[in-house]
């Protein structure tokens, strides 16, 4: 079965760069999450769009921006990179609209971007 | 808002015994979902069971069991017969799950790093 990919694998940028995580959800899966998890850190929501509107958003730094583009997928726009933004990126993916079960809303995470800022 | 509690950062249990992890919840919200991750040191966000919160039965998934008491804001994971490749971080989330919520992201609790003894 299909799985959430997610690219890079890995990224090391310089304090002040800029960096682009791409986010590929199964398909027909209308629904993305970011989430950020630091080192030794549990994940934290950044960002949500469900059929490519933003739909809630959670301590996403004003450096970042997010979108969902046509075709589902979705990319983490990053700028000014500092030391504190090296993590774990993950993407999520759900089915708005499975069911009517919330079973059917279960997120699949993708493998995850590690990022380190040096 | 809703907040996760995890109290035990490790634990230790012997291969082939059984193990529990704690996790507590405090939500207003009337609807809601609770799941089990587990992160291994490579990184990946793999689902174990999910409950509802309307679920009267305890959600089982093959050796893992979740524990839930709703009156004590509970959701313990239960995993029989260990095994070395139980060995990782396990992460505690729950989700707000009312119709037309908007969005349906994870709260995690801070994880419970599990090391199985041979």
């Amino acid at each position: 079965a299909a799985g959430v990919i997610q690219s890079p694998r890995h990224l090391i940028k310089e304090k002040r760069e800029t960096a682009t995580l791409k986010c590929y959800p199964i398909p027909r899966h209308d629904t993305v999450y970011w989430y950020q998890q630091g080192p030794g850190q549990d994940p934290q929501f950044l960002i949500s769009f469900y059929e490519k509107m933003q739909s809630d958003k959670g301590s996403i730094p004003d450096r970042f921006s997010a979108q969902q583009f046509s075709d589902y997928h979705s990319e983490l726009n990053m700028s000014s990179l500092e030391l504190g933004d090296s993590a774990l990126y993950f993407c999520a993916s759900s089915s708005e609209m499975t069911g009517g079960s919330f079973i059917g809303y279960e997120q699949f995470f993708g493998p995850g971007t590690r990022l380190t800022v040096l | 808002a809703q907040k996760i509690t995890q109290t035990q950062p490790g634990m230790f249990v012997q291969e082939k015994e059984a193990v529990t992890l704690d996790c507590t919840y405090d939500t207003s919200d009337q609807s809601y979902g609770l799941f089990w991750y587990k992160q291994p040191s490579s990184g990946e966000m793999i689902f174990l069971i999910y409950q509802g919160s309307y679920d009267e039965q305890n959600a089982t998934e093959g050796r893992y069991s979740l524990n839930f008491q709703k009156a004590r804001k509970s959701a313990n994971l239960v995993i029989s017969a260990s095994q070395l490749g139980d060995s990782a971080m396990y992460f505690c989330a729950m989700r707000e799950e009312a119709w037309g919520a908007g969005s349906y992201q994870l709260t995690f609790g801070k994880g419970t790093k599990l090391s199985v003894i041979p």
